[in-house]
């Protein structure tokens, strides 16, 4: 059970260029997340998916964009990357939504942009 | 607000109990605690969570003040592993209830 997973672990991006991170969960959750998380800070929620098919904005999606066919992928997506997302982005997952469940976060892809 | 107010970082010696403290003073009858914390270059974990009465996991203990406006983590011995910073989270119900992350609590394990 490899949990949750997410590639690459690093990139370097110049400002303008696209890009997609990766994450997979292998634990069959239906909730998955994308937070941001700026040194020294606490995590943000960018996105997140109820089930496949169903995504919705959290605190600041601005410059991203997500989908979700399937239950175990969740994909996020940099359009035009400006040096203002660069940041270490999660992705975590939970069975369901709400105040018992706990969220299972992946080690993370550190992104800088230049 | 979904606030919580933690102190900025704490010190400990490894062997030791540690008490981390959180005030959450919104909250209401049916919001939880939840405690996640976050090693050195990795993503967060979860360590505890709690609604009213005192909770004990492998991880740690969660107790809650009987008003509820604030709880402690305890760690009964501290290891150099639980170096971290540990977020105290006010939960509240709803369908779209979500984590929200302060700046947590930066602890230091002393040998």
């Amino acid at each position: 059970n490899a949990g949750v997973t997410q590639t690459p672990k690093f990139r370097i991006l110049k400002i303008g260029q696209s890009m997609t991170l990766q994450c997979t969960q292998d634990m069959n959750h239906n909730y998955m997340y994308w937070y941001r998380q700026d040194p020294g800070m606490g995590l943000k929620l960018i996105y997140y998916s109820v089930g496949a098919g169903i995504t919705d904005k959290g605190e600041v999606p601005n410059g991203y964009n997500v989908s979700r066919s399937t239950t175990e992928d969740f994909p996020l997506r940099l359009e035009l990357a400006a040096p203002s997302q660069t940041s270490v982005y999660f992705c975590a997952s939970s069975f369901a939504t709400g105040v018992s469940y706990e969220q299972y976060f992946g080690p993370g892809t550190r992104l800088t942009v230049t | 607000d979904a606030k919580t107010t933690q102190p900025n970082s704490m010190e400990s010696n490894e062997e030791e109990p540690v008490h981390l403290p959180c005030n959450h003073s919104t909250i209401s009858g049916t919001d939880y605690i939840h405690w996640y914390r976050q090693l050195p270059s990795q993503g967060p974990e979860y360590v505890i969570h709690g609604l009213t009465s005192n909770v004990n996991n492998r991880m740690a203990s969660l107790a809650i003040a009987e008003d509820r406006k604030s709880s402690t983590l305890i760690l009964h011995r501290a290891t150099l592993r639980d170096a971290a910073v540990y977020y105290c989270i006010h939960l509240r119900t709803g369908a779209n209830s979500k984590l929200t992350f302060g700046k947590g609590i930066t602890l230091s394990v002393r040998p």
